[in-house]
């Protein structure tokens, strides 16, 4: 499975924008960067995901880089309910349907 | 829509005891996963589903754990005999195939005691 990596955890001020990092230098032509989040005492739940070219959705913004190795998830002004674990995952929807998580980036909001 | 749904919410059980976790995917999904956390180890993959036919169990700790999916609308994990380090929370997740999102359960919170 191609991996990724994040920063462990992360601190942003409430109404502030956050830029959550994600590195996937071994991804594939065929791989779709998709990020989840995971809210306290809750399942997992889909925030955006993408190819190639930037997306944007009412939750947040993808940024991919051009040679597609990192990508970026943009809050635009951060919340105390955006406090969660983000998770930036690579799935090829071609090969396979896996989904495997790791660790993920554990975002703190500071009133 | 319910969204997923997965029984029982809670269970506590002794070692050596059957534990069977269910779960009902969204209607019209084609693709079933199990997942299991612990503050170790994260989210776990233990096995998905596609067409109701089991694609990938290599998750599935050992040969306690069994899984199936009769129909479209109902899967079972179960656990034969439990034990403490099993104690986890399971989650189930449904999505079409080959689409982006996975839509999952509030999960099932399993104490082995």
């Amino acid at each position: 499975d191609a991996k990724t990596t994040q920063p462990n955890s992360m601190e942003s001020n409430e109404e502030e924008p956050v830029h959550l990092p994600c590195n996937h230098s071994t991804i594939s032509g065929t791989d779709y960067i998709h990020w989840y989040r995971q809210l306290p005492s809750q399942g997992p739940e889909y925030v955006i995901h993408g190819l190639t070219s930037n997306v944007n959705n009412r939750m947040a913004s993808l940024a991919i880089a051009e040679d597609r190795k990192s990508s970026t998830l943009i809050l635009h002004r951060a919340t105390l309910r955006d406090a969660a674990v983000y998770y930036c995952i690579l799935r090829d929807m071609n090969r396979d349907d896996k989904i495997i998580f790791g660790k993920g980036t554990r975002l703190h909001i500071l009133p | 829509d319910a969204g997923v749904i997965q029984s029982p919410r809670h269970e506590v059980t002794e070692m050596g005891q059957e534990v069977t976790l269910r779960c009902k995917p969204i209607s019209g999904h084609n693709s079933l996963f199990w997942y299991r956390q612990t503050m170790m180890r994260g989210l776990e993959l233990l096995i998905y589903f596609n067409n109701n036919v089991p694609i990938d169990d290599s998750g599935m700790p050992e040969d306690r754990f069994s899984a199936k999916m009769p129909n479209a609308s109902f899967s079972t994990l179960k656990i034969q005999p439990s034990e403490p380090r099993d104690s986890a929370v399971y989650f189930c997740a449904s999505s079409q195939l080959n689409t982006g999102e996975l839509f999952f359960g509030e999960g099932s919170r399993l104490t082995v005691l």
